[in-house]
């Protein structure tokens, strides 16, 4: 299975401040099939990037995902208040799908 | 509006059987799989399989692999996931969620609201 190591565990940052999470994979990831999600308490998931770069439907711009083999990036360029959250990246390139651990972007 | 719409919260003690549901609406329901994901309590999300409600083929990640079965009854647009016997280990949020194209491998744009099943004697 494809161990996703998403780094680092938590960052502390001030709103206006710019965002950068990793995500490293035990293994090759065809065709980018990366996805980020953002996790707030009490809610569902919701995605942001797939296909490692592509932003899904109504998400800012803000947010953009770069990388590819086992190399990828979320980036948030200016941290909104309603930003602070936790990201997780999926893979569902290699069967069975996977989840990182998740980063928690929190307030400093 | 594309919806998956969850039952509600479960308390069970080890040993029952139980099944949770997601009911699929806004969109043709045999067009998409759909996949169950995990959360235990202050942990991260973990894939345990889908399922292509078409033919109802599954796949399950080895983690989850006879512990847990994923179904589909089309003529009501519903996916279940079921246990036969709960352990305390089950207890976490269950989420269904759905991949945002008809290609099984894509990511989940379509997610429900959860169900929190609790197991404890």
């Amino acid at each position: 299975e494809t161990v996703l190591t998403q780094s680092p565990g938590t960052l502390s940052l001030s709103p206006g401040e710019r965002a950068t999470l990793s995500c490293r994979a035990s293994q090759y990831i065809s065709n980018t099939y990366l996805a980020w999600y953002q996790q707030k308490p009490g809610q569902a998931p919701r995605l942001l990037i797939y296909g490692a770069s592509s932003r899904a439907t109504g998400i800012p711009d803000r947010f953009s995902g770069s990388g590819s083999g086992t190399d990828f990036t979320l980036t948030i360029s200016r941290l909104e208040p309603e930003d602070f959250a936790v990201y997780y990246c999926q893979q569902y390139g290699n069967a069975p799908w996977t989840f990182g651990q998740g980063t928690k972007v929190e307030i400093k | 509006e594309v919806q998956l719409v969850q039952s509600g919260a479960e308390v069970k003690k080890p040993g029952e059987s139980l099944r949770i549901s997601c009911k699929a609406s806004g969109y043709s329901f045999t067009s998409n799989w759909i996949s169950w994901v995990r959360q235990m309590p202050g942990k991260g999300l973990e894939w345990m399989g889908r399922i292509g409600p078409s033919d109802s083929y599954t796949n399950y990640s080895p983690s989850f692999q006879g512990h847990v079965t994923i179904s589909v009854d089309k003529s009501i647009s519903a996916a279940y996931l079921q246990w036969s016997s709960l352990k305390a280990s089950d207890t976490a949020i269950y989420y269904c969620a759905r991949p945002r194209s008809d290609y099984a491998g894509d990511a989940f744009d379509i997610w429900g609201q959860g169900t929190m099943v609790t197991v404890s004697s």
